[in-house]
C-alpha cells in the first residue's frame, strides 16, 4: 500500500514552455501532498504544501506564480513549472501524507521527475 | 531552507559490515524518519520513529529516537551490496511538513 506515482518520469522542454507534472496517490486518499526539488548531489527541499480544495502554502523563496499547484482531488496534485529556465532544471519529487493528521502518519514519496529545460 | 545535519556524509564499506549514521538538530521533532534513495528515485521510507527513546527494527535496519528528541541514529547490520544509496533522516514537528538531513551516500564493496 501507500503508492504514489508520478507522470512524466522525464521531460525535456525549451525554454519559455511550461511543463506539467502529476503526483497521483493510487491507493489510499491524501489530504495533503508535497512537492520537493533536489539538485545533483544534494538534499531534497520542500517547494510547497498542498491541501486539496485550497491553495498550496509556498516556501520562502518559491515563486508561487512561477510553481502553479492545483490539487483537486484528494488523489491528484499537479505542478507546473510556467515560462521555464534552464536553471529550472532539477530532480522534482512529490510525496503524499497518508493518515488523518494524528501523530502516526508519513510522507510516501513518488518516483520523480527529472525536468531538463534547454 | 533548513536542513539537517547528517553523518558521516559518506561511507565505504565492505560487504558483510555493520553501518551506522546519525542525524543531529538543534530544534525538538516529534517524528524521526529515515529512508533511502537510489539515484533516479524518489525515496523510500525505512522507518518511522514517533516516541523519544523509542528504538525500532526493520529487518536488517534498526533506528532510535534520540532521548533529547533532537537526534536520531540508524544501523544496518551485515550490509549487502543492495543497501548501496543514499540514506536520508527527515523531522517532523508542530506541522507536516518535513525537515530532511544532508543524507548519508553508502558504498558497499562485494
Amino acid at each position: 500500500g501507500a503508492v504514489v506515482s508520478q507522470h512524466p518520469s522525464r521531460v525535456i522542454c525549451k525554454s519559455g514552455t511550461s511543463v506539467k507534472i502529476e503526483c497521483r496517490s493510487l491507493d489510499f486518499q491524501a489530504t495533503t501532498m508535497f512537492w520537493y526539488r533536489q539538485f545533483p548531489k544534494q538534499s531534497l527541499m520542500l517547494m510547497a504544501t498542498s491541501n486539496e480544495g485550497s491553495k498550496a502554502t509556498y516556501e520562502q523563496g518559491v515563486e508561487k506564480d512561477k510553481f502553479l499547484i492545483n490539487h483537486a482531488s484528494l488523489t491528484l496534485s499537479t505542478l507546473t513549472v510556467t515560462s521555464a529556465h534552464p536553471e529550472d532544471s532539477s530532480f522534482y519529487i512529490c510525496s503524499a501524507r497518508t493518515g488523518g493528521g494524528g501523530p502516526t502518519y508519513e510522507q510516501y514519496f513518488g518516483p520523480g521527475t527529472r525536468l531538463t529545460v534547454t | 531552507g533548513q536542513q539537517l545535519n547528517q553523518s558521516p556524509q559518506s561511507m565505504f564499506i565492505q560487504e558483510g559490515e555493520d553501518v551506522s549514521m546519525n542525524c543531529t538538530s538543534s530544534s525538538i521533532f516529534n517524528t524521526w524518519l529515515w529512508y533511502k534513495q537510489e539515484p533516479g528515485e524518489g525515496p523510500v521510507l525505512l522507518i518511522a520513529l514517533y516516541k523519544a527513546g523509542e528504538l525500532t527494527s526493520n529487518g536488517r535496519l534498526t533506528a532510535q529516537f534520540g532521548i533529547t528528541r533532537k537526534d536520531s541514529f540508524l544501523n544496518i547490520s551485515a550490509s549487502i551490496p543492495s543497501d548501496v544509496g543514499i540514506y536520508f533522516c527527515a523531522g517532523q514537528s508542530g506541522t507536516y511538513k518535513y525537515i530532511f538531513g544532508t543524507g548519508t551516500r553508502l558504498k558497499v564493496l562485494a
